[in-house]
């Protein structure tokens, strides 16, 4: 079946634009988290949702981030007025259900977001 | 708070030689370990976990990790390197628990590189 993905792979954007990242989960996943990846660095989660609910966004770097999953499967990271510090990979995890974490995070390829 | 080191960014190893990447971690109890490997312009994919039991845990490609919490260490190890082992490996905790959603904290990445 089909994986993890995350549309588009790669973003150019000029500073102050506004950036919409895709991500479609396994379907029938429950849990989907956004983590972001610096370049050489290892990756830092954003936030979290089960289902339609966000129930973890401490790890957003700042008001102009913001992400929804309106109907509990696709999911939209946005950036606002993009800044040079938000050049980055942009990974979508999705796992099957939650209680504990022994349920493995599926990641998609990511969205390498460049600010220029 | 959970952290987790890495020790050495980069790793140089010879075809048929032992690997061995370092993971420490901090944690006020004892967490899930994971280790993930990274291949270029690829999400990561799950190398092997350990959430309880025994302490040896085998995953996929030969690859198998120790817990030691008297270390509080978690290192990959692989007693044959292949070629096809070359990529980024990433160290990871998370909560322990039926409350835990899962949620994973990153090492620095450490990038494996492989000679003939």
């Amino acid at each position: 079946g089909a994986g993890v993905s995350q549309s588009p792979r790669y973003k150019v954007a000029k500073r102050g634009q506004d950036v919409a990242l895709r991500c479609d989960p396994i379907s029938g996943h429950v849990s989907l988290f956004w983590y972001q990846q610096a370049l050489g660095q290892g990756p830092e989660f954003l936030t979290y949702f089960q289902n339609e609910a966000q129930l973890d966004k401490s790890g957003l770097p700042s008001d102009r981030f913001f992400a929804e999953r309106p109907e509990g499967s696709v999911s939209t990271l946005k950036i606002q007025r993009t800044q040079q510090e938000d050049s980055a990979v942009y990974l979508c995890a999705s796992s099957l259900a939650v209680g504990g974490a022994i349920y493995e995070q599926y990641f998609g390829p990511g969205t390498r977001l460049t600010v220029t | 708070a959970q952290s987790v080191t890495q020790l050495g960014s980069h790793v140089s190893v010879s075809e048929g030689a032992l690997v061995l990447l370092r993971c420490n971690y901090s944690s006020s109890v004892p967490p899930y370990l994971f280790w993930y490997v990274q291949y270029p312009n690829q999400g990561l994919q799950l190398l092997l976990k350990y959430t309880t039991g025994a302490t040896l845990v085998k995953g996929i490609n030969g690859f198998e990790a120790e817990f030691k919490k008297s270390e509080t260490s978690f290192h990959l190890t692989k007693p044959s390197a292949h070629m096809s082992d070359a990529a980024e490996y990433f160290c990871a905790v998370s909560m322990a628990g039926g409350t835990s959603y899962g949620k994973l904290t990153f090492g620095q990445g450490t990038i494996l590189t492989v000679h003939p």
